[in-house]
This record gives structure tokens, C-alpha cells and sequence, in this order.
């Protein structure tokens, strides 16, 4: 079953503002995997962690593997009315290479 | 690079009949691929687990015989959802990933409605 736990599961946030969320597990992972999923579409990547520690940024989002390989976040700076969907944390453990949990996923919502 | 296809995108069936939905990695060898289902406003769960020549690994609580998965292939992975019910609508999608790559690629999804 699902081991993740991600936060906050909606924001309604205005165009400007950051975004923060973050996910975390019971398990230790290997790899945490940040997807944006759009309505009727497939999860994009987005962002890829492999090292605990890492701290990578793609454009406005930047995402971080903690240190205990239990969590991780994902940041979204000066949001932007097409920042709107729903963003997914993926974790994989060390013995199941290639199958992903899945976080709740958080929606986010963004106003003008 | 990366791309991964599936299709149809959407399909609507009578309940009893089966369907089957393909999905293939377009510029890449895929050595595994996954089956996720998602049901609305919730999140993806794995399925099965598709392998090139071999038989596919499912998981628990996931009948065997309701989703037949083939894996012929190493860019195509097919699965057939036999002898559909209403309670088979769902948000089917594929992901391919080459060993070593790291690389998780996600289909577009298959909207499946059985009436």
C-alpha cells in the first residue's frame, strides 16, 4: 500500500506567491521523483533526486532529497497561472527498482 | 528523448467485451514497463510489472487473468482488460524505463468507460 504521505493536499495560492510542498515516508528511498499531472494526461517529471542531500532546480521549481532518505520537498517560485494542476511526489526503495509510490498528490490552484 | 505512447487515449466498451490498450517507448528500448491504474481525484497505483520476454509480475490484489499483460517486445507492452465490468472504468496509464537509465517516462493515459 501507499507509504507516502504528501502535504498540503490543495492551495489556493495567487500568481506571485511561492508554492511548498513535501512528501514523506516510512520507507527509505533511493530516488524521489517530483510529476506534475494535468486533467486526462499522463504525470510529467519534473524533477529527479537520487542523492540524499541533493538540492536541484528546473527553472522556477527546485527540489530537495532530505538527508534521512524519508522526505522531500518541492518548492514552486513566483507562480504562474500555468503552475495549475496537480503535483506528485514518487519515491522508489532500494529493493524494487523501477516501482514507484506515489504520493496523494497536491492540487494547486492559482489566481490572478 | 524518452517518449512514451499510448493508445487510445480514450475507449468506451460494452461490459463483457475486452479491450486493449498499447503503449510503446518511441526512442528508446524499454526493458521494463509499468501498468498504473488511477481512479479519480486519487493517485496512481502500480498495477503490474511488464518485462520483454517474460511474464509479467503483478501486484497484490491485482487478478492476473483480468489484466493480461504482454511484453513481446522491447518498445511495445500491451494490456487487455478481458470480460469488462463498470467496475474496470479507470485512468490507465504505462511508464518505461530502461535499467540503468533512471529515466521514468509516463504515456498520456487511457480513459477506459465500460457501460
Amino acid at each position: 500500500g501507499q507509504q507516502l504521505n504528501q502535504s498540503p493536499q490543495s492551495m489556493f495560492i495567487q500568481e506571485g506567491e511561492d508554492v511548498s510542498m513535501n512528501c514523506t515516508s516510512s520507507s527509505i528511498f533511493n530516488t524521489w521523483l517530483w510529476y506534475k499531472q494535468d486533467p486526462g494526461e499522463g504525470p510529467v517529471l519534473l524533477i529527479a533526486l537520487y542523492k540524499a542531500g541533493e538540492l536541484t532546480s528546473n527553472g522556477r521549481l527546485t527540489a530537495q532529497f532530505g538527508i534521512t532518505r524519508k522526505d522531500s520537498f518541492l518548492n514552486i517560485s513566483a507562480s504562474i497561472p500555468s503552475d495549475v494542476g496537480i503535483y506528485f511526489c514518487a519515491g522508489q526503495t532500494t529493493d524494487s527498482w523501477g516501482k514507484l509510490q506515489f504520493g496523494a498528490g497536491t492540487q494547486v490552484v492559482v489566481t490572478p | 528523448g524518452a517518449v512514451v505512447s499510448q493508445h487510445p487515449s480514450w475507449v468506451i466498451c460494452k461490459s463483457g467485451t475486452s479491450v486493449k490498450i498499447e503503449c510503446r517507448s518511441l526512442d528508446f528500448q524499454a526493458t521494463t514497463m509499468f501498468w498504473y491504474r488511477q481512479f479519480p481525484k486519487q493517485s496512481l497505483m502500480l498495477m503490474a510489472t511488464s518485462n520483454e520476454g517474460s511474464k509479467a509480475t503483478y501486484e497484490q490484489g491485482v487478478e492476473k487473468d483480468k489484466f493480461l499483460i504482454n511484453h513481446a517486445s522491447l518498445t511495445l507492452s500491451t494490456l487487455t482488460v478481458t470480460s469488462a465490468h463498470p467496475e474496470d472504468s479507470s485512468f490507465y496509464i504505462c511508464s518505461a524505463s530502461l535499467r540503468g537509465n533512471y529515466g521514468y517516462t509516463f504515456g498520456s493515459g487511457t480513459r477506459l468507460t465500460v457501460v
